[in-house]
């Protein structure tokens, strides 16, 4: 069965904090992708990055960074020097090759707010 | 093409009303999804097309909701006999491929009262 798993409903740190959003997937298929969004107040997903499951090179993007481990079953997504303006509802997703239909299978949403 | 359009943005109606939601893709994505999502939970899959054919619709998707996407373009979304239930945003996304990046619209947030 297909599963995302966010056990962090809620994390609050105060600005300039390093802050890591927990991600554990449940997937039979050897094929998928896995991303992360962000959803800020106004309700848009906005796209953070993509991950294919042969590919676990860790990722850096300026303050953002990722850690796919498979052996795990993790996608954890680290905020370095946290900033107010990273206060939003983050999502992990999962995305199987089987069925070829691409549909994104969502974890519950970790909500961050970064305090002044 | 600025992205992935959807009307209304929001939508309040009365219990047993039918009503239908439009989304816009970005123009050469074949690929459409629908989602909802309910407060504090994360967007659900409800349908997805590739051009005009609908290929899998989840089991949320009851027999009061219908999705179509005529000539591939443009997709409508339509519940009848809303029920209180039903209240969620609605959400549109469009990608060109399995693992390319989906690209969302705003969303349409229904309210049944």
């Amino acid at each position: 069965a297909q599963k995302v798993t966010q056990a962090q409903t809620e994390i609050s740190v105060v600005e300039k904090e390093d802050v890591t959003l927990d991600c554990v997937y449940e997937t039979r298929d050897t094929t998928y992708y896995l991303f992360w969004y962000k959803q800020p107040p106004s309700g848009e997903l906005v796209f953070l990055i993509r991950r294919n499951s042969f590919d676990e090179q860790n990722e850096i993007s300026g303050r953002y960074s990722w850690n796919f481990q498979k052996s795990t079953s993790s996608f954890n997504f680290t905020i370095t020097a946290s900033q107010v303006v990273d206060s939003a509802v983050y999502f992990c997703a999962l995305s199987e090759a089987a069925g070829n239909t691409g549909k994104l299978i969502f974890g519950q949403g970790t909500t961050l707010q970064v305090k002044p | 093409d600025t992205g992935v359009s959807q009307d209304p943005r929001h939508k309040i109606t009365k219990r047993g009303q039918n009503v239908t939601f439009r989304c816009d893709p970005i123009s050469e994505h074949n690929r459409l999804y629908w989602y909802r999502q309910t407060l504090g939970q994360g967007p659900e899959f409800l349908t997805y097309f590739q051009n005009e054919a609908q290929l899998e619709k989840s089991r949320l998707l009851s027999d009061r909701f219908s999705a179509e996407r005529p000539k591939g373009s443009f997709s409508t979304l339509e519940i009848q006999r809303t029920e209180q239930g039903d209240s969620a945003m609605y959400l549109c996304a469009s990608r060109t491929g399995f693992g390319t990046e989906a690209f969302f619209g705003q969303g349409t947030r229904l309210t049944v009262v």
